[in-house]
C-alpha cells in the first residue's frame, strides 16, 4: 500500500497550458517535499513545505500544503518543454524520520 | 560545493562480480542515504547513515554492504547480485538525520546498475 498516492500518474500536455498534481495520503505529515527528476539523473529538490495550508511559489509552480497537511499540490502555469520530467512528492513523519516517496507524476510538456 | 557526487555513473557487473559505488558530499551534512530506484518506480531507501553510523537498514539483502569511512564518503559494496538488481542506485545527504524532512534532501545523479 502506498502512503502517498500522486496524481495523475502520467500527463501530456501542450507547451502553455496549466496543470495540477496531487499528492494525497490518510497520513499526517511533519513536512513534505517535491522533487522533479529528469531521465538519468537523480531527484531535485523544489520546495519544502511545512504548515498546514502553506502555499509556496517558485516561478511558475505553486505548491500548495493542505490544511491538515495530508495533501499537497502542485501546479504549473503556462507548462514549458523544460518542465518535463518525473515529479515526485516525499514526506517526514514525526513518527519517523524517513522520507517517504509518492508514487510519481511523469509529465511530458510537448511544443 | 552543493553537490553530491556519485561515481561510477554506469556500471556492468556480473553475477560473480564484486564491486563498489562511491558516493562524496562536502556540505557538511551528516547524514547520507543508499535508495535504489526501479524504472518508472519511485525510489526506495535502502540504509542511512547517521553520524558516520548505520542507522537503517531497510532488510536489504547482505550482498549489499554499506560503508561510511568518513563523514563525507559513503560507499555501497556489491557481491554476487542478481539480475533484478539492476536499477539507478541514488545516494543523498542532508543536514542531519532528524531535519532532512524539513530541509530537504541533495541527490547525487546516480549509479546506472546493470547485472548480467
Amino acid at each position: 500500500t502506498q502512503l502517498l498516492e500522486q496524481s495523475p500518474q502520467f500527463l501530456s500536455i501542450q507547451e502553455g497550458e496549466n496543470l495540477t498534481v496531487y499528492c494525497n495520503s490518510s497520513s499526517v505529515f511533519s513536512s513534505l517535499q517535491w522533487y522533479r527528476q529528469e531521465p538519468g539523473e537523480g531527484p531535485v529538490l523544489l520546495v519544502t513545505v511545512v504548515t498546514g495550508g502553506e502555499v509556496k511559489k517558485l516561478k511558475r509552480l505553486t505548491f500548495q500544503f493542505g490544511d491538515a497537511r495530508k495533501d499537497s499540490s502542485l501546479h504549473i502555469t503556462a507548462a514549458q518543454p523544460g518542465d518535463t520530467g518525473l515529479y515526485l512528492c516525499a514526506g517526514a513523519q514525526d513518527s519517523s524520520y524517513k522520507l517517504i516517496f509518492g508514487s510519481g507524476t511523469r509529465l511530458l510538456v510537448r511544443p | 560545493d552543493t553537490e553530491v557526487t556519485q561515481t561510477p555513473k554506469h556500471l556492468v557487473m556480473g553475477m560473480t562480480n564484486k564491486k563498489s559505488l562511491k558516493c562524496e558530499q562536502h556540505m557538511g551534512h551528516r547524514a547520507m542515504y543508499w535508495y535504489k530506484q526501479k524504472a518508472k518506480k519511485p525510489p526506495e531507501l535502502m540504509f542511512v547513515y547517521s553520524y558516520e553510523k548505520l542507522s537503517i537498514n531497510e532488510s536489504v539483502p547482505s550482498r549489499f554492504s554499506p560503508e561510511c569511512p568518513n563523514s563525507s564518503l559513503l560507499n555501497l559494496h556489491l557481491h554476487a547480485l542478481q539480475p533484478e538488481d539492476s536499477a539507478l542506485y541514488l545516494c543523498a545527504s542532508s543536514q542531519d538525520w532528524g531535519t532532512g524532512g524539513a530541509n530537504g534532501y541533495t541527490f547525487g545523479s546516480g549509479t546506472r546498475l546493470t547485472v548480467v
